[in-house]
């Protein structure tokens, strides 16, 4: 089976404009959770897609948003990005959630000037 | 209180020595305990996991202990190798729920020396 995959893997953008990020979980995956990995602050949940709907969420700004569709295919979008929204983005699926094993993609880092 | 505490930030062992990364959490409803590897340039990988009503687990040269009156747990590597070299982290799962949620250590950077 292919593993999880994120695109792009590198972005850059500026302060202000918004951004949207993909994940292609494994095959047969209903679940897609993002994470932001920084330096400073580790590996953070920003929020789970289960069958297109959000299970669970983070605590992070509504400026984080995300969908599923029904193929399982998730996107996650940042708007207004601010400087300290730089981070490496990942994603990983499972097939029933949280707890069950989760399989991350490389994921993609986001450099915000 | 859902915080999940994890120690030494960095490690360095030589090649054949036992690595040993701690995790400490508050939470005492967390319940399912996973350990990640992560590698330059990868995600994070699942190494082994536990749940609360146990006080081991060993899988090859990777074992947990589980100690829940203490709310500690910990990451034994035997026989550490080069390839061993790796970012762990520890991780600690919320209650069912919408809190439901993965909490993470802020790692520990192994070094094995070879």
């Amino acid at each position: 089976k292919a593993g999880v995959t994120q695109t792009p893997r590198y972005l850059i953008k500026t302060r202000g404009q918004q951004v949207t990020l993909s994940c292609s979980p494994i095959s047969g995956h209903r679940s897609v959770s993002w994470y932001q990995q920084t330096p400073g602050q580790g590996l953070q949940f920003l929020f789970e897609y289960f069958s297109e709907t959000q299970r669970n969420k983070g605590n992070f700004p509504g400026r984080f948003s995300g969908r599923q569709f029904s193929n399982s295919r998730s996107e996650m979008n940042v708007s207004t990005l601010e400087l300290g929204d730089s981070a490496l983005y990942l994603c990983a699926s499972s097939s029933q959630g949280l707890g069950e094993t989760q399989y991350f993609g490389p994921g993609t880092r986001l450099l915000v000037l | 209180q859902q915080q999940v505490k994890q120690s030494p930030q960095s490690l360095i062992v030589q090649k054949g020595g036992i690595s040993i990364i701690n995790c400490a959490y508050e939470n005492t409803a967390f319940d399912y305990f996973p350990w990640y590897q992560q590698f330059p340039g990868k995600g994070p990988a699942l190494l082994i996991a536990i749940r609360p009503d146990v006080s081991e687990k060993k899988e090859g040269r990777f074992t947990i202990s589980f100690n829940k009156s203490a709310k500690q747990f910990s990451l034994h590597i035997m026989d550490s190798q080069p390839g061993d070299s790796a970012t762990y982290f520890c991780a600690a799962r919320a209650p069912s729920g919408s809190a439901r949620q993965l909490t993470f250590g802020s790692g520990t950077q192994l070094t094995v020396l070879p």
